[in-house]
């Protein structure tokens, strides 16, 4: 089993470029989680799924975008990035019911210069 | 809005030593509780899960404890060693779409 797969591990960007996250599992879990970690502002929600067709926003979703067209690909969208999208990128998933747990990605490490 | 805070938000403890982190949580409307460990520049290992209707859970030298009415879990971890040092989470799960609130983390430094 692979989990919860991230690409790249590590992107520099210059402002006002455009990428893609990707985040991919295998698991068939229905709920799907992008955060992002900060030093001193911990883990915050960007963008949710609970299924293939739904997404909604979290905490911080401004500059980001998503779609979920499948159960297994939730990519985050970076639309004109700027300074302040530096950070550590998450992508999580779980199965729904209340006795599942979140399984994390390795994480995105992304620099805008 | 769920609140989550974690105390101490660093610890450091000779090796050996018995020690517990604390997590507290405002809305006990809650599906689980997760706790995690994140190593320096790496990604979220998860340590336990604690539904709802639980008391707690054990893994090996772990054992964490929820008090849901209260808004209170532990971790506690038993004869800790330099393998332990890390950054530990608490996470609530909770809301209609199931969604993680974190804790900003106790940093935990074990010396040898």
């Amino acid at each position: 089993n692979a989990g919860v797969t991230q690409t790249p591990k590590f992107q520099v960007l210059k402002t006002g470029q455009s990428m893609t996250l990707q985040c991919a599992q295998d698991m068939n879990h229905e709920y799907m989680s992008w955060y992002r970690q900060d030093p001193g502002m911990g883990l915050r929600l960007i963008h949710y799924s609970v299924g293939a067709g739904i997404t909604d926003q979290g905490e911080v979703p401004n500059g980001y975008n998503v779609s979920r067209s499948t159960t297994e690909d939730f990519p985050l969208r970076l639309l004109s990035a700027a300074p302040s999208q530096t950070s550590v990128y998450f992508c999580a998933s779980s199965r729904t019911g209340g006795s599942y747990g979140y399984t994390f990605g390795s994480g995105t490490r992304l620099t805008v210069v | 809005k769920q609140e989550v805070t974690q105390i101490p938000a660093a610890l450091s403890v000779p090796e050996g030593e018995n020690l517990v982190l604390n997590c507290s949580f405002t809305d006990s409307a809650i599906y689980n509780l997760q706790w995690f460990r994140q190593d320096p520049g790496k990604g979220l290992t998860s340590l336990l899960l604690i539904q709802s209707s639980q008391r707690e859970q054990t893994s090996g030298r772990l054992n964490a404890s929820l008090d849901k009415s209260s808004g209170r879990s532990t971790l506690y971890i038993a004869a800790s060693q330099p393998g332990d040092s890390a950054t530990y989470l608490c996470a609530v799960i909770s809301g209609s779409a199931r969604q993680l609130t974190f804790g900003s983390g106790t940093q935990l430094t074990v010396l040898p």
